[in-house]
């Protein structure tokens, strides 16, 4: 099945820092979402991304199709930000079947 | 609009015992997932039922576990009898027929003692 590698697997931030996330995957994807697990472990679809760039607030996401990788920007990051952060991906063989990644853990302090 | 609802939120079982898991999924959603999120880790399909149809149970261990979606709206995630390994978070998500989004239930976190 498809790989799903993510990077790094924790990161600690001063609240005001902005951070990169990345996402590798194996083989060609249709679907690729980033989610937000909070410490009371709620999963938040944050975007939707096969391809393309995307904007939401100080959240921003960009994915290369074609390089097999995604990027999740966080800027001027709040305590809020804090939690575990999966990329998700759907072979177009798979059917609707996501793949998840096994996180970046995010601690933002005061 | 109500989230993906799931119930209990937290369940405590001795080793051997049955334990049920319920769903209710967003209104008008017709994709349901059910998925398993062991500590430290991403979630793993479990079953993915289409309205009334499990179409995806590759993933289900089925010589003890269970699913059903009668009338194509709320589920059942059974297990039976339930072994130690089982302990971990148990999440339901759906999602709509046009659309690929995935939205997910707060999960059941189950204690196999």
């Amino acid at each position: 099945g498809i790989q799903v590698e993510q990077s790094p697997p924790d990161l600690i931030l001063q609240e005001g820092a902005n951070s990169t996330l990345r996402c590798n995957f194996s083989d060609s994807v249709n679907n690729l979402q980033w989610f937000h697990q909070n410490p009371w472990g709620q999963l938040i679809n944050l975007f939707y991304i096969p391809s393309g760039t995307k904007q939401n607030g100080r959240l921003s996401a960009t994915t290369v199709a074609t390089e097999r990788y995604s990027l999740l920007y966080i800027s001027s990051s709040q305590t809020t930000d804090s939690g575990v952060y999966f990329c998700a991906v759907e072979q177009e063989t798979s059917g609707s079947r996501l793949t998840f990644g096994e996180g970046t853990q995010l601690t933002v302090n005061p | 609009e109500a989230g993906v609802v799931q119930s209990p939120r937290y369940k405590i079982i001795e080793k051997k015992q049955p334990v049920a898991f319920w769903c209710n999924p967003i209104s008008g959603h017709n994709t349901l997932y059910w998925y398993l999120q062991n500590l430290g880790q991403g979630p793993e399909l479990l079953i993915r039922y289409e309205n009334e149809e499990a179409v995806d149970d590759s993933q289900l261990p089925k010589d003890r576990f269970s699913a059903e979606r009668l009338k194509g709206v709320d589920s059942t995630l059974k297990i039976q009898p339930a072994e130690l390994g089982d302990s971990a978070v148990y999440l339901c998500a759906s999602s709509h027929r046009d659309s690929d989004t995935q939205y997910f239930g707060p999960g059941t976190r189950l204690t196999v003692l």
